[in-house]
């Protein structure tokens, strides 16, 4: 089974600064995705960026990017600029492959990030 | 936007009543899941579906069971609600596969007294 942990509750930061969210996982698969999304106060589930395990390259979207590092197990996420729309929980999770959605995510407990103006 | 809808959006409803769940879509994707979400944690799967009338359990299957009579509509029925059932339920699509990005719709809060 896999296990994602986000050590970080809970984070506040300055509109405009740079914030790094943690995720570590455990797993002994070799290929997977691990993903970043965002829950608004809305509750929607918003999916922020996807990362293939098996390629080197980190994932980016505009103002979002990934340090992703295998060996380690880490995969964090920086948000560059921030902005008071940010302003949500942060969820990390893994998708197993093969098998993928028929075991479903494995989310962490999320990160409640604040955007202070 | 995934084109997915809930309905309802809010339920209170009181022990041992059923209560019947919506998920709607409107790209008549394959793949179809049902999550809920509950304080303190990220999302957990109930039941999938590849197809109509084709389903399988997930990790938190017990009290549920679901139903896909056409392609656009999962639903999800809980027979006898409990307290325990009180959640956020969210539906969830595959655009292309089992083995691909999931994306989710609105949720639908319910409250079991």
């Amino acid at each position: 089974a896999q296990t994602v942990t986000q050590s970080q509750p809970e984070m506040s930061v300055q509109e405009a600064e740079t914030v790094t969210l943690s995720c570590t996982y455990d797993t002994s698969e070799s290929n997977y995705y691990l993903f970043w999304y965002k829950q608004p106060p809305s509750r929607q589930m918003i999916l922020v960026i996807r990362q293939e395990a098996y390629k080197q390259q980190n994932a980016t979207e505009n103002r979002f990017s990934v340090n992703f590092q295998k060996a380690a197990k880490s995969f964090s996420l920086k948000i560059s600029d921030s902005q008071l729309g940010d302003t949500a929980m942060y969820f990390c999770a893994f998708m197993k492959l093969p098998g993928g959605g028929a075991d479903g995510l494995t989310f962490g407990k999320g990160t409640h990030l604040i955007i202070q103006p | 936007d995934a084109g997915i809808t809930q309905s309802p959006r809010h339920k209170v409803t009181e022990t041992g009543t059923p209560v019947t769940l919506r998920c709607h879509q409107t790209e008549n994707h394959r793949y179809m899941y049902w999550y809920r979400q509950d304080p303190g944690h990220g999302l957990r799967l109930i039941h999938y579906s590849y197809g109509v009338k084709d389903t399988d359990k997930g990790e938190v299957s017990d009290g549920y069971s679901v139903s896909r009579s056409k392609t656009e509509d999962f639903l999800l029925t809980l027979e006898s609600a409990t307290s325990s059932q009180t959640s956020v339920y969210f539906c969830a699509i595959s655009p292309r596969g089992l083995e691909d990005t999931q994306y989710f719709g609105p949720g639908t809060r319910l409250t079991v007294l």
